[in-house]
C-alpha cells in the first residue's frame, strides 16, 4: 500500500505571494490532517479534514487554508507569505480521523519564504 | 486541549532499556495517549497508543497509572537507530474529532 505523498518535496517563494500545497493521503484514509514545523515552535496543528470538511482547526491566522476533494486529496494554501512561514509542513492520513486511530505522516514539504 | 510536557532530551547506550515519562495533568476522559518518533526531514512515525494501564507491541511498551495524569514509553534493548525525537500526544479520542498537540519532544541520542 502507498504511503501519503506530498508534493512538491521543496519550495521556495518570496514574501507576500501564495503558495498551494498537495497531500495524497493512503487509499481508504478519509482524514488528512496538516502540521506545520519549526525549530522554534516545534511541531503544530494546522487543520483537519474528513469528507471535504473542516473538522477541526488549530490557532494559525485566516491565511492559512485547506481544502479536501472527494478523493480525500487535500490541498493546502498559504497566502501573503511571510518570512515566518518557512517550514516543513507535513500532512498526515488516518482513516476516519479519531485519536484511536494511528496518523500516517507524509515526508513533508520544505518551504523557504525568502 | 491537554498540555504535554517531556524531558527535552536523554542520553542512552546501545541495549540498554529507555523510559521516557510525559506528563499530561488535565488530560480528559475522553484522551488517548499517542507516541511518535521522527527522524530529521521526515515525518513523524505512530509508535503506540493507550488508553489505560499498559500496551506493548514489537516495537514498545505504554505505561499509564490509573490516574493517567501521565505516561512512560518503555524502549527495550534501544539501538543507534533509536535516536531520534519522541513526541508524546493527548487527543479526544471517541468522537472522531481531534485535538492533538504535539508538545517538543525528547531528543533520544543512543551511543556505542
Amino acid at each position: 500500500k502507498a504511503g501519503v505523498t506530498q508534493t512538491p518535496r521543496y519550495l521556495i517563494k518570496t514574501r507576500g505571494q501564495q503558495v498551494t500545497l498537495s497531500c495524497s493521503p493512503i487509499s481508504g484514509h478519509r482524514s488528512v490532517s496538516w502540521y506545520q514545523q519549526t525549530p522554534g515552535q516545534g511541531l503544530q496543528f494546522l487543520f483537519e479534514y474528513f469528507s471535504e470538511t473542516q473538522r477541526n482547526k488549530g490557532n494559525f491566522p485566516g491565511r492559512f487554508s485547506g481544502r479536501q476533494f472527494s478523493n480525500s486529496r487535500s490541498e493546502m494554501n498559504v497566502s501573503t507569505l511571510e518570512l515566518g512561514d518557512s517550514a516543513l509542513y507535513l500532512c498526515a492520513s488516518s482513516r476516519t480521523g479519531g485519536d484511536y486511530n494511528e496518523q500516517f505522516f507524509g515526508p513533508g514539504t520544505r518551504l523557504t519564504v525568502l | 486541549l491537554a498540555k504535554t510536557t517531556q524531558p527535552i532530551s536523554m542520553d542512552s547506550y546501545e541495549g540498554q532499556e529507555v523510559n521516557i515519562t510525559c506528563s499530561h495533568n488535565n488530560i480528559a476522559t475522553n484522551d488517548y495517549i499517542t507516541w511518535y518518533q521522527q527522524f530529521p526531514s521526515q515525518g513523524p512515525r505512530f509508535i503506540i497508543q493507550g488508553y489505560k494501564t499498559k500496551v506493548t507491541n514489537e516495537v514498545a511498551s505504554l505505561f499509564i497509572p490509573a490516574d493517567r495524569k501521565s505516561s512512560t514509553l518503555s524502549l527495550p534493548r534501544v539501538s543507534l537507530s533509536d535516536t531520534a525525537v519522541y513526541y508524546c500526544l493527548v487527543g479526544e479520542g471517541g468522537t472522531g474529532r481531534r485535538a492533538l498537540t504535539f508538545g517538543s519532544g525528547t531528543r533520544l541520542q543512543v551511543q556505542p
